[in-house]
């Protein structure tokens, strides 16, 4: 398994305001992923953290309201930007290591905007 | 594309009792299937996978799942659950070329004395 770090573990945060989630882990892996749960919902992706690159977006989402950041091979960041009480919910960094279809997830950040 | 179903958003059980969790998949290409667990307050922890071969697949905690090709399911089961069992599961699908993991919409465990 992966052991992955995620800061912070949860924030109040006032509307139009942004938050950066940080996500660590502790081996080289291949790919890195931020999903988004809403209260009550399942896990939707966002993006895929690309290593030196832009991120690659799903559908919904967008760089201007979600910059991504991986600058090396075990570390990313997520923003949050311009936040409303819509963007209150779980954002889950996710990695995929090498030789393995399996993935591992961090323990969330649990966001609220008031 | 690939999409994921869990026919049961809530599932209350006693404890002891046996349970099954479904989930149906589709897909066009062959696929890895995993069941994950979130317990209040946690990330998503890794229960079971298919990947390929034997159809029964063995998880943590007790917990077993079948692959059904034919019925493109993937069903949970465990015998005797146990209060600790509580928690938020969810199925979820990646294709094997190393496509994206899409979820189910996950179903509620809640196991009472």
């Amino acid at each position: 398994s992966a052991v992955i770090s995620q800061k912070p573990s949860r924030d109040i945060c006032q509307r139009g305001t942004s938050l950066t989630i940080q996500c660590q882990v502790d081996s080289q892996v291949t790919m890195m992923f931020w999903y988004r749960q809403q209260p009550g919902q399942s896990l939707t992706l966002i993006a895929t953290a690309n290593q030196g690159s832009e991120a690659t977006y799903e559908s919904g989402f967008v760089i201007d309201k979600f910059p991504i950041s991986r600058p090396n091979l075990t570390f990313s960041t997520l923003t949050v930007s311009n936040m409303s009480p819509e963007d209150s919910s779980i954002y889950l960094c996710s990695v995929l290591r090498t030789g393995g279809p399996e993935a591992f997830f961090g323990q969330g950040t649990r966001l609220t905007v008031v | 594309a690939q999409s994921v179903t869990q026919l049961d958003s809530q599932v209350p059980v006693f404890e002891e009792a046996p349970v099954e969790l479904r989930c149906n998949y589709s897909s066009s290409v062959s696929v890895y299937l995993f069941w994950y667990v979130q317990y209040p307050n946690q990330g998503l922890q890794l229960l079971l996978k298919y990947l390929s071969g034997s159809t029964l697949v063995k998880g943590i905690n007790g917990f077993e799942a079948e692959f059904n090709k034919s019925q493109t399911s993937f069903h949970l089961r465990k015998p005797s659950v146990h209060i600790s069992d509580t928690a938020e599961y969810f199925c979820a699908v990646r294709d094997n070329q190393g496509g994206k993991l899409i979820f189910g919409q996950g179903t509620e465990l809640s196991v009472k004395p």
